[in-house]
């Protein structure tokens, strides 16, 4: 079916180190991935995207990878901190459409 | 400058009644959505609007549900009827255009009793 699922539901990494979240995507017609940052009683914050003719984008201390070959994307974190700490999501937007299709959610834990 | 915002942030209403939900998206974006996300789920899309086009209703969960949004620029979304089961956080986006980056509010906590 359509999904966008994370492979592990909670991450727990130590201040300093790199964190990778992963994604798993099922629509190869999706052109367009979102990764969103949520923290407790707050809305999603958007943190990078990269689009289909892509394979890597990177932001400030992020990286996104896209491998369309076995629709998997991924978040890396360098040098994690404490205030990165939150629920990171996954979204896609198929080709032509707008809405966004979202998957469950990883919960990143850094420990000081 | 001001993001996406939504009012009220807390709601609780009794099984039954009509509840109304609004967003203010960042001026000058075009596209709006709704998305509800409950307790332990992750997030579903509701309905979209891009410009003077039909909104796509497509995630509606029920007829008690229905979203306008006026002058292009804020909308409402409408529950009526309220079950129990419409508790969760409805959230509201905005994009410049249709199929860029969406920018979320805060959020709408729905309590239903």
């Amino acid at each position: 079916g359509e999904s966008v699922g994370l492979h592990l539901p909670t991450l727990s990494v130590q201040e300093g180190d790199n964190s990778i979240i992963n994604c798993a995507y099922s629509n190869s017609a999706s052109d367009y991935f979102i990764w969103y940052k949520q923290e407790s009683g707050k809305g999603p914050q958007f943190i990078i995207d990269i689009r289909s003719n892509m394979d890597k984008r990177q932001g400030q201390r992020v990286t996104v990878l896209l491998n369309k070959t076995v629709k998997h994307l991924s978040l890396q974190i360098a040098a994690t901190q404490p205030g990165d700490s939150a629920v990171y999501f996954c979204a896609e937007i198929k080709g032509g459409g707008g809405k966004l299709i979202f998957g469950q959610g990883t919960e990143l834990s850094v420990k000081p | 400058g001001a993001g996406v915002s939504q009012s009220p942030s807390n709601k609780v209403t009794e099984k039954g009644k009509d509840v109304e939900l609004r967003c203010d998206p960042i001026s000058g974006h075009t596209a709006l959505y709704w998305y509800r996300q409950s307790l332990g789920q992750g997030l579903e899309f509701l309905i979209y609007f891009q410009g003077n086009s039909a909104p796509d209703k497509s995630g509606l969960p029920s007829d008690r549900f229905s979203a306008e949004r006026t002058g292009g620029s804020v909308s409402t979304l409408t529950i009526q009827r309220t079950q129990q089961e419409d508790s969760a956080v409805y959230l509201c986006a905005s994009s410049f255009r249709y199929q860029e980056t969406q920018y979320f509010g805060p959020g709408t906590r729905l309590l239903v009793l």
